[in-house]
């Protein structure tokens, strides 16, 4: 079946760089979108973003640019990199694959903590 | 403050049935996106239980049900057993974003 591992450092000091990996098994990353969202600690879900490996990328306009999605089809993976990271950005991030308009298949999460 | 705005919390005794709603405006829900239905059990990331408004992937119980109406949609829960208890999501396209979003979630409380 589909798997989706979401990995990375789970700390990350304030105006530094997240960035995050998510490894695809059981699917060829070719043949979906592939999408990042996020959930504060205690709150709701907020779309981050999605890649294609066409190189068709899309973001939440909250975000303000700092975010960038990339896709590497050699390994089955795609990234998530956010620039300029702050205590607001504190999160469990879910790699997830986009099936015509939604999230069909997510992974665990991982917690990220923007702290000093 | 979500783009679609669900109840904070609803809750039901087993058995029971219980609708969550989801209020979108013009430019989502009522634009004619799709409007898909996640559960999420503590601790554990979210998982799809209605999809295209109404369609219950392979494995939901038929006990849960979407529905969709205007700017607004629901998802009735029957037979409410203690096991659905958790957060409800509801998600959809929004066209002035140019992005997916989501309601800001509901908590069901089996009694």
């Amino acid at each position: 079946q589909v798997q989706l591992q979401e990995s990375g450092p789970g700390l990350v000091k304030p105006s530094e760089t997240l960035s995050l990996t998510c490894i695809v098994s059981g699917s060829s990353i070719s043949d979906y979108y592939w999408s990042w969202i996020r959930q504060p600690p205690g709150k709701g879900l907020e779309w981050v973003g999605y890649v294609y490996y066409t190189g068709d990328t899309n973001y939440n306009p909250s975000l303000k640019s700092r975010a960038t999605t990339s896709l590497d089809t050699s390994k089955n993976q795609f990234s998530l990199r956010l620039t300029s990271v702050t205590a607001a950005d504190t999160a469990v991030y879910y790699c997830a694959r986009v099936q015509t308009g939604w999230f069909d298949t997510w992974g665990q999460g991982i917690l990220v903590t923007v702290s000093s | 403050q979500s783009v679609l705005t669900q109840p904070p919390s609803v809750s039901g005794a087993p058995g029971q049935r219980v609708t969550i709603s989801c209020t979108g405006s013009s430019s989502n829900i009522g634009a004619g996106y799709d409007v898909q239905w996640y559960q999420q059990l503590p601790g554990t990331a979210p998982k799809l239980l209605i999809d295209g408004n109404t369609n219950r992937p392979s494995g939901v119980p038929d006990r849960f049900s979407g529905s969709k109406s205007g700017t607004s949609a629901s998802l009735a829960v029957t037979g409410l057993q203690a096991e659905d208890e958790a957060d409800y999501y509801c998600q959809s396209y929004d066209s002035r974003l140019s992005g997916w979003v989501f309601g800001g979630g509901t908590k069901l409380t089996v009694l």
